[in-house]
């Protein structure tokens, strides 16, 4: 495998279940990222990891957790999501952030997530 | 007012043509600016990145920045089927951390 990869690619989950979407990068970076892509509209940024340690939560709710147990894996962990929800959840990863200038983000192809 | 604003298309343009792609911005703050190509189905792909005012060239593909009147543009010349996807622009003041991207512009180049 090469670059960032995620699983799963396509996810369709009830408000009541909890499921877990997971990213791994394979370019030895230390800055992971998750991001939301709703039709019609920008990317969102969600959460930021740098080092294993979040540095960025941008007013994400709480029924999103993410989870960054080392530099090559990312997690995000949802529970009783809304249908608003649904959207492709792309994860991130570069060098780090304390790298300044052109530190470029490599993206994942994303997983479709439908919360029904 | 969005950050960015950038027009949603679809842009549909014969093969050969040249293609000029546009966002625009309300932040002075803003210094890095980039274009990402995203195909169907994947993740947005960096496809050119500029410090500052001027322009870049790569190929077929040319980024221009005037920060006077805070206005990015990405030219593509002899438009290939191969180029349709949308196209992503998306900035930052400083470092890459907090990118503020547009909505995206769908192109379709037909043969």
């Amino acid at each position: 495998e090469t670059g960032v990869t995620q699983t799963p690619r396509h996810l369709v989950m009830g408000m009541t279940n909890k499921k877990s979407l997971k990213c791994e990068q394979h370019l030895g970076h230390n800055a992971m990222y998750w991001y939301k892509q709703s039709a019609k509209k920008p990317l969102e940024l969600m959460f930021v990891y740098n080092f294993k340690e979040q540095t960025e939560n941008n007013s994400v709710p709480s029924r999103f957790s993410p989870e960054c147990p080392n530099s090559s894996h990312l997690f995000l962990h949802l529970h009783t999501l809304q249908p608003e929800d649904s959207a492709l959840y792309l994860c991130a990863s570069s060098q780090d952030l304390l790298a300044g200038g052109a530190d470029t983000q490599y993206f994942g192809p994303g997983t479709r997530l439908t919360v029904l | 007012q969005k950050e960015v604003e950038q027009d949603p298309g679809p842009l549909s343009v014969p093969e050969g043509a040249i293609v000029s792609l546009n966002c625009t911005y309300s932040n002075s703050a803003f210094q890095y600016f980039m274009w990402y190509r995203q195909y169907s189905r994947k993740g947005p792909e960096l496809l050119m990145y500029t410090y500052s005012s001027g322009n870049k060239e790569d190929g077929r593909f040319t980024a221009q920045v005037d920060k006077s009147s805070k206005y990015i543009s990405l030219f593509i010349r002899d438009s290939q089927p191969s180029d349709s996807a949308t196209y992503l622009c998306a900035m930052t003041s400083t470092g890459f951390q907090k990118l503020v991207f547009g909505t995206g512009t769908r192109l379709l180049v037909s043969p």
